[in-house]
């Protein structure tokens, strides 16, 4: 199964700023995923992140809220931008390879 | 409207028992698969079981199995002989209609295992 890494493990933000995160996974990978799990929560899909073209938001989440790019079949990085405390939540990358394996995840605290 | 329920918040079993974690579904789709992942505190996903709805038997991986009941729509999660690191979250999942990696979750069942 594919292994994925992801960058920060961790952040403290302040409000109103942006944060990028990283993902990268150790093999080809046809679909990239990025889920959020707000504290207490399950999880909710955000958006499927297309290599090429521009992702596939699920209803609630929109583009100028969470950019995301995926430059190529290994890599995929998700944005929050103009961040509130509501956005406090683990994020997580996810790759298809012959079932859905998820990074450790991002867990992001805003102030 | 697709939908997976965990109706058990918490389990406690104790150490070298099996216990069985609960899971229905919903879906009107003939095709669907249905996974099992395991959260333990530090917050990583770890992927557990996957059963699709066409296979015949129920999937098995090591001490995990997987009793799928169609009709019944529940694929609930056996854990045999609990060890103490199977403390954790553990959530059911459905695989959304069209894309491989569009899962809805359940809200999870806290299992702790009791030395």
């Amino acid at each position: 199964s594919a292994v994925i890494s992801q960058k920060p493990s961790r952040d403290i933000c302040q409000r109103g700023t942006s944060l990028t995160i990283q993902c990268q996974v150790d093999s080809q990978v046809t679909m990239m995923f990025w889920y959020r799990q707000q504290p207490g929560q399950s999880l909710t899909l955000i958006a499927t992140a297309n290599q090429g073209s521009e992702a596939t938001y699920e209803s609630g989440f929109v583009i100028d809220k969470f950019p995301i790019s995926r430059p190529n079949l290994t890599f995929s990085t998700l944005t929050v931008s103009n961040m509130s405390p509501e956005d406090s939540s683990i994020y997580l990358c996810s790759g298809w390879d012959r079932g859905l394996f998820f990074g450790p995840g991002t867990r992001l605290t805003v102030l | 409207a697709q939908k997976i329920t965990q109706t058990q918040p918490g389990m406690f079993v104790q150490e070298k028992e099996a216990v069985t974690l609960d899971c229905t579904y919903d879906t009107s789709d003939p095709s669907y698969g249905l996974f099992w992942y395991k959260q333990p505190s530090s917050g990583e996903m770890i992927f557990l079981i996957y059963q699709g709805s066409y296979d015949q038997q129920n999937a098995t991986e090591g001490r995990y199995s997987l009793n799928f009941q169609k009709a019944r729509k529940s694929a609930n999660l056996v854990i045999s002989a609990s060890q103490l690191g199977d403390s954790a979250m553990y959530f059911c999942a459905m695989r959304r209609g069209g894309s491989q990696g569009n899962l809805i979750f359940g809200k999870g069942t806290k299992l702790s295992v009791k030395p």
